[in-house]
């Protein structure tokens, strides 16, 4: 089945520090990868998306490559800012299906 | 206003009791989902319905039960509370099937079960 890995939080950064968090995921097919956000108290926004291998989403600053070598899907950020801090997951659907599998979440606090 | 919203946003029920969970889009997208959301597992599927009159199963629908009667409307309800849904619950909508239509959420519900 699908499955999505994300590196455990919580991640604690300094404002202007460089943010990197890991996703890798399993699944069969061609499956489309999705980074979404949760600030405090509000629900998923969709951050970036990318369809297929090669492809880079990116948005807000936020950028991920798709790689199919690695089955990796990793965000980054190259200066981040306290509004930044949030959850951040990983998510991916196969390429014939609309359902979001996604990964566990990870914390992200940004300090002034 | 266009958007999806649910209701009530808080709710504290007692162990047996039955609780209904509102969710209400205004796009008349075909597809809506119901996700609960616990710590240290990200969110998971409970059930989904592609079009109205037309539901199945997720990851974890045991103690749930879903209708879609009309397209704009997929109330959750939990038929007997337990204190292991006690979670977040999250409803989405999308337009179409295809893994690059993605999913618009709500603002969620948290559920306290006693």
């Amino acid at each position: 089945g699908n499955s999505v890995t994300q590196m455990e939080g919580p991640v604690t950064l300094s404002e202007e520090a460089f943010l990197t968090i890991n996703c890798t995921y399993t699944a069969t097919g061609y499956p489309s990868l999705f980074w979404y956000v949760q600030y405090p108290g509000e629900g998923l926004q969709l951050l970036l998306k990318a369809t297929k291998a090669d492809d880079k989403g990116s948005n807000k600053g936020f950028e991920a490559t798709y790689r199919k070598e690695t089955t990796s899907f990793h965000l980054e950020k190259g200066s981040v800012q306290v509004s930044d801090s949030a959850v951040y997951f990983c998510a991916l659907t196969r390429s014939n299906d609309y359902k979001l599998s996604f990964g566990a979440g990870t914390t992200v606090t940004v300090r002034a | 206003d266009a958007g999806i919203t649910q209701s009530p946003r808080y709710k504290i029920t007692e162990t047996g009791r039955q609780v209904t969970l509102m969710c209400h889009q205004t796009w008349s997208h075909s597809y809506m989902f119901w996700y609960r959301q616990d710590l240290g597992h990200g969110l998971r599927l409970i059930y989904y319905s592609a079009a109205a009159d037309i539901t199945d199963k997720g990851e974890v629908p045991d103690g749930y039960v879903v209708s879609r009667s009309k397209t704009e409307n997929f109330p959750l309800t939990l038929e007997s509370a337990t204190r292991s849904q006690t979670s977040v619950y999250f409803c989405a909508s999308s337009e179409s099937g295809g893994g690059d239509k993605v999913g618009v959420f709500g603002p969620g519900t948290r559920l306290t079960v006693l």
